[in-house]
């Protein structure tokens, strides 16, 4: 089946322009998580939606950074007034939401802040 | 607050050999998980192996093992008979147990090449 899919491949705006970046889960995962990965860095946990509960928000850097899931499926990870710091390349994943399944991950997103 | 540490930024292995990666990590949990994750230059994330911590046993997937050591903290990944298609990142990511999933903390990644 379709597998975790992430548009666009690459972004590149101006610094302060406000950016959305979009992820569409495998169909019937209820969770589903957004992470950031710099330049020579691991992953960092950004946001985590779980069904129908409050999102998990405890990772996003500032309040320049907002998601939403509509519908509990497509979510939207906006950054407004885009610093060159948040240049980055962001991945979402998706899981079945039970106990410790696998994360699927998508291609990623890569965001460059001119 | 769990941390991850990878102290091999790089390694390289000739093809049809062994290499073991690193990974400690601090945690107070009891209960977690453990994996290694592999991103080719495709930059999609590939799970490669589990561990979970309440068993003694090794996890193995085919030429991949790891060496879990719960009370030094210690999950380390062996590749064996390396081939060109291992070439990758390579992270290890912890997971505390929790109803439902929770996030994955990762180390920042090394670096393998497997050189013909």
């Amino acid at each position: 089946g379709a597998g975790v899919s992430q548009s666009p491949s690459n972004k590149v705006t101006e610094k302060g322009k406000d950016v959305e970046l979009r992820c569409d889960p495998i169909s019937g995962h209820t969770a589903l998580y957004w992470y950031r990965q710099s330049l020579g860095q691991g992953l960092e946990f950004l946001i985590y939606f779980q069904g129908n509960s409050a999102p998990d928000k405890s990772g996003l850097p500032s309040d320049r950074f907002s998601a939403e899931r509509t519908g509990g499926s497509v979510s939207t990870l906006t950054i407004q007034r885009t610093q060159q710091e948040d240049s980055a390349v962001y991945l979402c994943a998706s899981s079945k939401g039970q106990d410790v399944d696998e994360q699927y991950f998508g291609p990623g997103t890569r965001l460059t802040v001119t | 607050a769990q941390t991850v540490t990878q102290s091999q930024p790089e390694m390289s292995v000739q093809e049809a050999e062994t290499v073991t990666l690193s990974c400690t990590y601090d945690t107070s949990e009891n209960n977690y998980y453990l994996f290694w994750y592999k991103q080719p230059p495709s930059r999609q994330m590939i799970l490669v192996i589990r561990q979970e911590a309440y068993k003694q046993q090794n996890a193995t997937e085919n030429r991949f093992s790891v060496n879990f050591q719960k009370a030094a903290k210690s999950f380390s990944l062996k590749i064996s008979d390396s081939q060109l298609g291992d070439t990758a990142m390579y992270f290890c990511a912890f997971m505390k147990r929790h109803s439902g999933n929770t996030p994955l903390v990762f180390g920042k990644g090394t670096r393998l090449s497997v050189i013909a």
